[in-house]
């Protein structure tokens, strides 16, 4: 089946730091990618939609510039967390929708291994 | 905006004991996933429902999704150890954005 790679599956840095996540289609052109983030013991929350070659869509209440998500090509998006502190220590995971004919309700959903972020 | 709640929050069963949580949105979903998370680990999809009044069964996990589209449940039968982790409803609509329930979180004990 269709994969997403997501890497690193885990990062411990200090405050201040920039962390990359990246997100990788592997056998699919993912022509949208959702970023989600989840705190312990809390559900998935979506923080942005991107759409390959254009700008994010992010949910209410996520901050643009804190966290940059770039989708340059169909297999590819990052998110970055710039300046990042200890509250923004969480779970981040993608999920890439692929690009297909037919019914959006039967459209695969291909989730990333998601990436641990510790900020101390 | 669409939100999707779960109860319980939390259940603790005997090995055994059987087991439903239950999903409800505020609004009409075009289909329904259930996900399973492991501590520690990352959500790994179970099944998705499209249609009005859907059952699925996979082996001990019974699956529905309501007539109205709105609520869907999961029902365990004879827990086992196995089995423990906190269980997901994501609901969709329309434009894919996947909205992920509030969770349930089970433990069995032996």
């Amino acid at each position: 089946g269709a994969v997403v790679s997501q890497h690193p599956s885990r990062v411990i840095c200090k405050s201040g730091t920039s962390v990359k996540i990246e997100c990788r289609s592997l056998d699919f052109q993912a022509t949208t990618m959702f970023w989600y983030r989840q705190f312990p013991k809390q559900s998935l929350m979506l923080m942005a939609t991107s759409n390959e070659g254009s700008k994010a869509t992010y949910e209410q209440g996520v901050e643009k510039d804190k966290f940059l998500i770039n989708h340059a090509s169909l297999t590819l998006s990052t998110l970055t967390v710039t300046s990042a502190h200890p509250e923004d220590s969480s779970f981040y995971i993608c999920r890439g929708r692929e690009t297909g004919t037919g019914d959006p309700s039967n459209q695969p959903q291909h989730f990333g291994d998601g990436t641990r972020l510790s900020i101390l | 905006g669409q939100q999707v709640m779960q109860i319980p929050q939390y259940q603790h069963v005997q090995e055994g004991e059987d087991f439903t949580t239950y999903c409800n949105s505020s609004t009409t979903l075009s289909n329904i996933q259930w996900y399973k998370q492991r501590p520690g680990g990352h959500p790994v999809f179970l099944i998705q429902l499209v249609k009005s009044g859907e059952v699925k069964k996979q082996k001990r996990l019974t699956f529905q999704f309501g007539e109205a589209k709105k609520n869907s449940s999961l029902h365990i039968t004879a827990t086992q150890t196995t089995d423990v982790g906190t269980y997901f409803c994501a609901g969709s609509t329309g434009f894919q954005k996947l909205v992920f329930g509030t969770g349930t979180r089970l433990l069995v004990s032996p």
